[in-house]
């Protein structure tokens, strides 16, 4: 947690619908990064952005969409391509050769 | 690809016992090793962070070595609490910052 806020903390979405899932830093990290987490299984890398007004597709980038206009923010949308987007979604932030720090998770459920 | 395999899935310890968390990695080509918690429905914390160039990390009760030329990570934990229940996650750095995750150890430390 510490500087990195997201929200909301669980989302429902219905089919053919699209979502926008919100991360934001306080910490002046250049590199921003979501990632998606299955039942029992490992973090996967969606989108990463290491700048303002540039972003780079991460291993499971289909179905969604980034922006990152702003330093501090870098909201993921669920679009309605995705067709299993049910999940556990992590934002995290970095700097230089430093961890990675970790938002506390958004829980995405399909109705 | 990099990938990055955790063994075992699931331990549980009564409390006191000293343990070892396995990880390995396919491509020794690697910035960094690093060691994240996670408890139940929660981001992830870092605990160690070993570089490249390193052999082992220590913090506390927690040391961690990397054996880059054999692909390989041990987490020791000493004196185990019930606290230390979690799920451990191993991941290596390539380029772009990018991390590959395993998909943990959900460790369970019994009173």
């Amino acid at each position: 947690d510490g500087g990195i806020t997201q929200s909301p903390k669980y989302l429902f979405r219905k089919e053919g619908q699209n979502v926008t899932l919100s991360c934001e830093q306080n910490l002046n990290h250049d590199a921003m990064y979501w990632y998606r987490q299955d039942p029992g299984q490992g973090l996967r890398l969606i989108y990463y952005s290491q700048i303002v007004n540039d972003f780079q597709k991460g291993d499971i980038a289909e179905g969604y969409s980034v922006s990152r206009e702003k330093k501090e923010s870098f909201p993921l949308t669920v679009t309605s391509a995705q067709k299993n987007p049910t999940a556990f979604y992590l934002c995290a932030t970095g700097q230089g050769t430093d961890t990675q720090y970790f938002g506390p998770g958004t829980r995405l459920t399909v109705l | 690809k990099q990938e990055v395999t955790q063994i075992p899935a699931a331990l549980s310890v009564p409390e006191g016992e000293n343990l070892v968390l396995n990880c390995s990695f396919t491509d020794s080509a690697i910035y960094n090793l690093q060691w994240f918690r996670q408890d139940p429905g929660k981001g992830l914390t870092s605990l160690l962070l070993i570089q490249s160039s390193q052999r082992e990390q220590t913090s506390g009760r927690l040391n961690a070595s990397l054996d880059k030329s054999s692909g390989r990570s041990t987490l020791y934990i000493a004196a185990s609490q019930p606290g230390d229940s979690a799920t451990y996650l191993c991941a290596v750095e390539t380029s772009g910052s990018r991390l590959t995750f395993g998909e943990g150890t959900q460790l369970t430390v019994n009173p």
